[in-house]
């Protein structure tokens, strides 16, 4: 399966900063994912990150608070922007190949506090 | 997708099979059921998943009923580091000639399973 590495693991920023979060996948996916996860909750899906154009919002998201980029089969970046203490949670990047029935997989996660 | 209903939590002893149930009665024919599991601190681990079939892999078992309303993850044998928050999933696969498309994977609460010594 594909081995997906997420920078930063963790960090503490302050409110009203923006941070970007890199997603690497050791292998070309053809889907990218990024998820939330509030403290105690499940995991929700904030976006698809599609390669050479915009990426699709889910209902509740928007691109102006979290921009994502996709210059590449293999890399992606969220950002999240103008943080206030709401926006604490684990940020997980997860993938997709095409090739035959593989299972979409998830990295660690970014765990974000906001003072 | 189908939504899912799963006990909240599970417990098991150590060494002893751990059966999750799942509730999917609006599954439809092109949906397939996936289980994942998320330990403390990690991303979601990939289980097992099938469409109608019985499948098992070096993980675990997926009992699928014949009228796919219902699963059960089956574990043969609990360990400690089996702790942690199981999720079942439909999801729609749909194949045709340019591949294979693929519907959200959307989590629900999932089922909260400890297994103790």
């Amino acid at each position: 399966s594909a081995v997906i590495s997420q920078k930063p693991s963790r960090d503490i920023c302050q409110r009203g900063t923006s941070l970007t979060i890199q997603c690497q996948v050791d292998s070309q996916v053809t889907m990218m994912f990024w998820y939330r996860q509030q403290p105690g909750q499940s995991l929700t899906l904030i976006a698809t990150a599609n390669q050479g154009s915009e990426a699709t919002y889910e209902s509740g998201f928007v691109i102006d608070k979290f921009p994502i980029s996709r210059p590449n089969l293999t890399f992606s970046t969220l950002t999240v922007s103008n943080m206030s203490p709401e926006d604490s949670s684990i940020y997980l990047c997860s993938v997709q190949s095409q090739s035959g029935n593989q299972p979409q997989h998830f990295g660690d996660g970014t765990r974000l506090s906001i003072l | 997708d189908a939504k899912t209903t799963q006990p909240p939590s599970m417990d098991c002893a150590e060494g002893r099979a751990a059966n999750l149930p799942c509730n999917h009665s609006t599954i439809s024919g092109n949906e397939y059921v996936y289980w994942y599991r998320q330990i403390h601190s990690q991303g979601p681990q990939y289980i097992i998943h099938g469409l109608k079939n019985n499948e098992t892999n070096e993980m675990a078992s997926l009992i699928i009923t014949e009228d796919r309303k219902s699963s059960t993850l089956i574990l043969p044998h609990a360990t400690l580091r089996d702790t942690a928050v199981y999720y079942c999933i439909v999801r729609v696969a749909v194949g045709d000639a340019g591949g294979t498309s693929y519907g959200k994977l959307t989590f629900g609460q999932g089922t909260i399973l400890t297994v103790h010594p």
